[in-house]
């Protein structure tokens, strides 16, 4: 399965809203996580099973989607959210979408 | 608090071989599968290999089958990564990860150790 994820690149400002694509070529039912990592970081798990929050990770993270679509929302971005994102799905084994990198504007 | 503590990463010239270990505390590793994951300086993330709770299940991406193998040491609370015949493109930090799930597994990574890099060059 073949994940891909859109834009490459986003540029938002504190305080607004912004929301990340994850496309897959498959159908992968709900069985879809994102992640988030920061420069010389290991990634964080924020969601799972597509729209379930992980442990500790704030409300202003949503997932939603299912089938070949998904969206991660970040609302009211913080400082601390600029970072690059992956959607990972775990239908048919696991592959990682290319990442998409939230900056600031 | 959970800890995974990669080692054994270096600098290996092409066809030599490696074994990564990752110590784990703070969780009891014999319930949960462990994966390692890699991801190529620059690059995106790459699931590498999962092994079940109590070894009797084990899979390997397709770039590496046949020559990386994935096993643990649960008196030990240890994971390994056998790696031998290393190409360039093995190049890496390798995380080592928990399964969320116990008894089983899913995918969902919530737990990476902060991982160990692997360069493969002559």
């Amino acid at each position: 399965i073949v994940v891909t994820q859109s834009p490459a690149t986003l540029s938002v400002s504190p305080g607004e809203s912004a929301i990340l694509s994850c496309r897959t070529s498959q159908s992968v039912s709900k069985n879809l996580a994102w992640y988030q990592q920061k420069p010389g970081q290991a990634p964080r798990l924020l969601i799972y099973g597509a729209s379930t929050r992980a442990t500790g990770i704030p409300a202003r993270f949503s997932g939603g989607g299912s089938g070949t679509e998904f969206t991660l929302t970040i609302s009211s971005l913080q400082s601390e959210d600029f970072a690059v994102y992956y959607c990972q799905q775990c239908d048919n084994w696991y592959t990682f979408g290319p990442g998409t990198k939230l900056e600031m504007k | 608090q959970v800890q995974l503590v990669e080692s054994g990463g270096g600098v290996v010239q092409p066809g030599r071989s490696l074994r990564l270990s990752c110590a784990a505390s703070g969780f009891t590793f014999s319930d949960y599968a462990m994966h390692w994951v890699r991801q190529a300086p620059g690059k995106g993330l790459e699931w590498v290999a999962v092994l079940s709770d109590n070894r009797r299940n084990k899979f390997h991406v397709d770039s590496v089958k046949g020559r990386f193998t994935i096993s643990r040491d649960n008196s030990k609370n240890t994971l390994y990564l056998q790696m031998n015949n290393l190409r360039a493109d093995d190049t890496a930090v390798y995380y080592c990860a928990k399964d969320r799930y116990s008894s089983g597994w899913e995918g969902y990574i919530d737990q990476w150790g902060q991982g160990t890099l692997v360069t493969v060059s002559s």
